[in-house]
């Protein structure tokens, strides 16, 4: 059974430091993984989707990593600013698991202080 | 582009009752799941519908249903509703039949009481 660990559960940063959000999978056999943000009672807004073949993916200061083999992935945030507070969260769809099932980690809340 | 909408947003509802929730998808995407999200339970997987059937199923009770229309729109059903129920109820959609890139819906919030 997959199963997909964020750690730390809560970040905070003072703003301009670069953030680093981890993220582990227990089973390598992933489509893909998609990193997510979802601000306090809203909803999930994708901010990244790696294929499994692709080591890295990046949109502005946004650049996540992928290693398969190791079942791990890192969200590199750079130059962090207060608007950046929100929880990340990972999610892989398993190739064991049919159609478009995702297994969801915890989340790291990130707090940005001005 | 319209994004992923849910309606209602916020409900209230008593135990024993049922409740109906809409998940429309972007524009041209027939894939829509659902994911339950609680502070205890983070987010899991209720069931994914591509053209109107079910392609996959979470481990929640039969209490939770769900349906997909010709025109891709998807609604979630929870029957005798429980305290537990309460929760923030996400809907996903996809443009195709393969794995991609998921999109996700404000959520409909339901409080049970």
């Amino acid at each position: 059974k997959q199963e997909v660990t964020q750690i730390p559960a809560a970040l905070s940063v003072p703003e301009g430091e670069n953030l680093v959000l981890n993220c582990s999978f227990t089973d390598s056999a992933i489509y893909n993984l998609q990193w997510f943000r979802q601000d306090p009672g809203k909803g999930l807004t994708s901010l990244l989707l790696i294929q499994s073949s692709q080591r890295e993916q990046t949109s502005g200061r946004l650049n996540a990593s992928l290693d398969k083999s190791s079942g791990r992935s890192t969200l590199y945030i750079a130059a962090s600013q207060p608007g950046d507070s929100a929880t990340y969260l990972c999610a892989v769809i398993g190739i064991k698991a049919a159609g478009n099932k995702l297994t969801f980690g915890g989340g790291t809340r990130v707090l940005v202080k001005p | 582009k319209a994004g992923v909408t849910q309606t209602p947003r916020y409900l209230i509802k008593t135990r024993g009752q049922q409740v109906t929730l809409s998940c429309s998808p972007i524009s041209g995407h027939r894939s829509v799941s659902w994911y339950q999200q609680t502070p205890g339970q983070g987010l899991q997987f209720l069931f994914e519908y591509f053209s109107e059937t079910q392609r996959n199923k979470g481990n929640f009770p039969g209490r939770f249903s769900g349906r997909q229309f010709s025109n891709s729109r998807s609604e979630m059903n929870v029957s005798t509703l429980e305290l537990g129920d309460s929760a923030l109820y996400l809907c996903a959609s996809l443009r195709g039949s393969d794995t991609g890139e998921l999109f996700f819906g404000e959520g409909s919030r339901l409080t049970v009481l």
